[in-house]
């Protein structure tokens, strides 16, 4: 079945360092979309990503969708203390029958 | 009460006992999913409902029942389950039952069983 394998796990930052979480996958995908989890609590939408070399930005975070629309990367320029939380991405492939396909996620850790 | 809600936001439970999650949302979608998040593990599937309709069914258990009575409302029933079911359960729903669609999640039920 379709994987989605997310690096690092953890990343330590001082506050104000850039960060970069990548997503790959084992099948082409048709999007891919980002949630960030807060600790303790839920998973919210940030975006998603359609076209084959799209890149979109928010503020400070960067998305890019790669070219064969197998990986994916966000990137978060300067931190603060508030991008704390876990950052998934989330893979459709195919017709979607094995539905969104989660990564484990990267934890970011910010040090004032 | 806005966006999606689960209640309880906590359940301890004993392997004999029988419980229900509820899951609600006010968003007026017209799917509704649950998730299953345990420590060290990608977020899994467990249950699709796309107008009411269950379309997903990703291998899980029998001893989690899932019902949706309306576009609003999605409960899962618990019965004898194992310890290694201890996780955060979280609902999501969506505009349609398409995956491409943005997904909203609701705070959890953290599950302990024992």
């Amino acid at each position: 079945g379709q994987q989605v394998m997310q690096i690092p796990q953890y990343q330590h930052v001082q506050e104000g360092e850039d960060f970069t979480t990548y997503c790959n996958s084992s099948t082409t995908l048709s999007n891919i979309q980002w949630y960030k989890q807060r600790p303790g609590g839920h998973p919210v939408f940030l975006i998603q990503l359609v076209k084959s070399g799209e890149v979109k930005k928010q503020k400070r975070l960067t998305f890019q969708f790669g070219e064969a629309k197998k990986n994916s990367s966000l990137h978060i320029t300067a931190t603060q203390t508030t991008d704390v939380g876990t950052y998934f991405c989330a893979g459709i492939s195919g017709g979607g029958a094995d539905g969104l396909t989660f990564g484990k996620g990267t934890h970011l850790i910010i040090q004032p | 009460e806005t966006g999606v809600t689960q209640t309880p936001r906590h359940l301890v439970m004993g392997m004999t006992n029988k419980k229900s999650l509820k899951c609600e949302q006010h968003l007026g979608h017209n799917a509704m999913y649950w998730y299953k998040q345990s420590a060290k593990k990608p977020l899994e599937l467990m249950f699709v409902y796309s107008l009411e309709e269950r379309v997903e069914n990703n291998s899980v258990p029998s001893r989690f029942s899932p019902e949706c009575p309306n576009s609003s409302h999605l409960f899962l029933h618990l019965h004898t389950l194992q310890p290694e079911d201890s996780a955060l359960y979280l609902c999501a729903s969506s505009r349609s039952g398409s995956f491409g669609d943005e997904q909203f999640f609701g705070p959890g039920t953290r599950l302990t069983v024992l």
